[in-house]
């Protein structure tokens, strides 16, 4: 069963320029996790957001949670050429013991 | 290094034939999990394991099989009962069991011959 679906699917902008993707997910859950794959790799763990928190910064990520909506959004500001992979939203829904991946949004910068 | 290593990087498989995947890690960890990724699609959960000797089925564990008799290491076989076993296939693992910040392998490319 599909917890989270990111939106859009695959998104392209111009070096520079911020990149917003997001996550809608349906139950309630204890945390929000974004995880990054480059193309034929693992998943490298970005950012971890409690369902407590409304926002968390790393570095150039800025991650929001808005409960009321479940959904959540992730935002890459200045974006490299380096940030051109896959974004994908894990939901740990609560009673449920394990976590759900969204399909991911497919990251392309321009140079 | 400390990691998780996945070998090997291809396999191809007969039809009718079993086939092992290995996933070792040295983080001691004791959450490992197995996913299944088919192209232009999410992680899909097989099975997981939060202690050794102890495993849970995921989402779609049928044609597949695992053990966890150590702690450094969850090994998956694809059953010749897994019908359409091409994709690409994740091992992870995590510092505990409330599954937070996963730690992946490079993967393991499968291929039906």
């Amino acid at each position: 069963s599909q917890q989270g679906e990111e939106d859009p699917q695959a998104l392209s902008i111009q070096e520079g320029e911020n990149a917003t993707m997001n996550c809608s997910y349906k139950t309630s859950i204890n945390n929000l996790q974004w995880y990054r794959q480059n193309s034929g790799r693992g998943l490298v763990h970005l950012i971890l957001i409690r369902s407590n928190e409304r926002e968390k910064h790393s570095g150039r990520l800025r991650v929001t949670l808005d409960t009321s909506k479940k959904s959540s959004s992730l935002l890459i500001t200045a974006s490299r050429a380096a940030d051109t992979a896959s974004y994908f939203c894990a939901t740990d829904a609560i009673g449920d013991d394990k976590i759900i991946f969204g399909k991911g949004t497919r990251l392309h910068i321009l140079p | 290094d400390g990691g998780i290593t996945q070998s090997p990087k291809y396999l191809f498989r007969k039809e009718g034939q079993n086939v092992t995947l290995s996933c070792e890690q040295n983080l001691n960890h004791d959450a490992m999990y197995w996913y299944r990724q088919d192209p232009g699609q999410g992680l899909r959960l097989i099975y997981y394991s939060q202690i050794v000797n102890d495993f849970q089925k995921g989402d779609i564990a049928e044609g597949y099989s695992v053990s966890r008799e150590k702690k450094e290491s969850f090994p998956l076989t694809v059953t010749s009962a897994q019908k359409n076993p091409t994709a690409f296939y994740l091992c992870a693992s995590s510092t505990d069991r409330k599954h937070e910040k996963l730690f992946f392998g490079s993967g393991t490319q499968l291929s039906v011959l």
